[in-house]
């Protein structure tokens, strides 16, 4: 498995402000995502982050909103900018790691940043 | 496009009841299939998955799932309910483009469990 620590937990930002997110796994990991939450529903993938490169968003979200980084292969950063309250939700980061004997990645995740957006 | 569909959005057991939560998808290529556990403020931990072979699964804290693909199911069960299994369940399946490590989630499932 892959030990995931995101910080913040949970932050309460003033509408117009943004929030960086940091991912931080202990181990060297294949690929990084990044989720939303929105209250009540399900997880909606909102990109890929690419080490050393831009990352590769899904339909609906872009990188003026949401930039990411990937400096290397246990760290990844998300920011929410220019935040207002639609943006509330919970952001998790996920990661594959490649199993042995196994053709597919499993993904772990994070515990999540729980924002709310004044 | 692929889907996931669980139906039931809430269920409610007993304490040591049968749990039974629904899952439908739709791929269209062979699917590989998860179902994924959240405890209040917590991130997701991945009970279980069915990828190639037998088509009844086991996982962690006594669920299983079986795969049919006739019916496009993967039904997630645990013969007997614990209080500690309240909790969201979220039923996902491996996307088909983009990458094999992109997962579609369903709406999830919260689970009550009472005295």
């Amino acid at each position: 498995s892959a030990v995931i620590s995101q910080k913040p937990s949970r932050d309460i930002c003033q509408r117009g402000t943004s929030l960086t997110i940091q991912c931080q796994v202990d181990s060297q990991v294949t690929m990084m995502f990044w989720y939303r939450q929105q209250p009540g529903q399900s997880l909606t993938l909102i990109a890929t982050a690419n080490q050393g490169s831009e990352a590769t968003y899904e339909s609906g979200f872009v990188i003026d909103k949401f930039p990411i980084s990937r400096p290397n292969l246990t760290f990844s950063t998300l920011t929410v900018s220019n935040m207002s309250p639609e943006d509330s939700s919970i952001y998790l980061c996920s990661v594959t790691r490649t199993g042995e004997g196994s053709s597919y990645n499993e993904q772990f995740f994070g515990p999540g940043t729980r924002l709310t957006v004044l | 496009a692929q889907s996931v569909t669980q139906l039931g959005s809430h269920v409610s057991v007993s304490e040591g009841a049968l749990v039974l939560l629904r899952c439908n998808y739709s791929s269209s290529v062979p699917p590989y299939l998860f179902w994924y556990v959240q405890y209040p403020n917590q991130g997701l931990q991945l009970l279980l998955k069915y990828t190639t072979g037998a088509t009844l699964v086991k996982g962690i804290n006594g669920f299983e799932a079986e795969f049919k693909k006739s019916e496009t199911s993967f039904h997630l069960t645990k013969p007997s309910a614990h209080m500690s299994d309240a909790a969201e369940y979220f039923c996902a399946v491996r996307s088909d483009s983009g990458g094999y490590n992109k997962l579609i989630f369903g709406a999830g499932t919260r689970l009550a469990v009472h005295p």
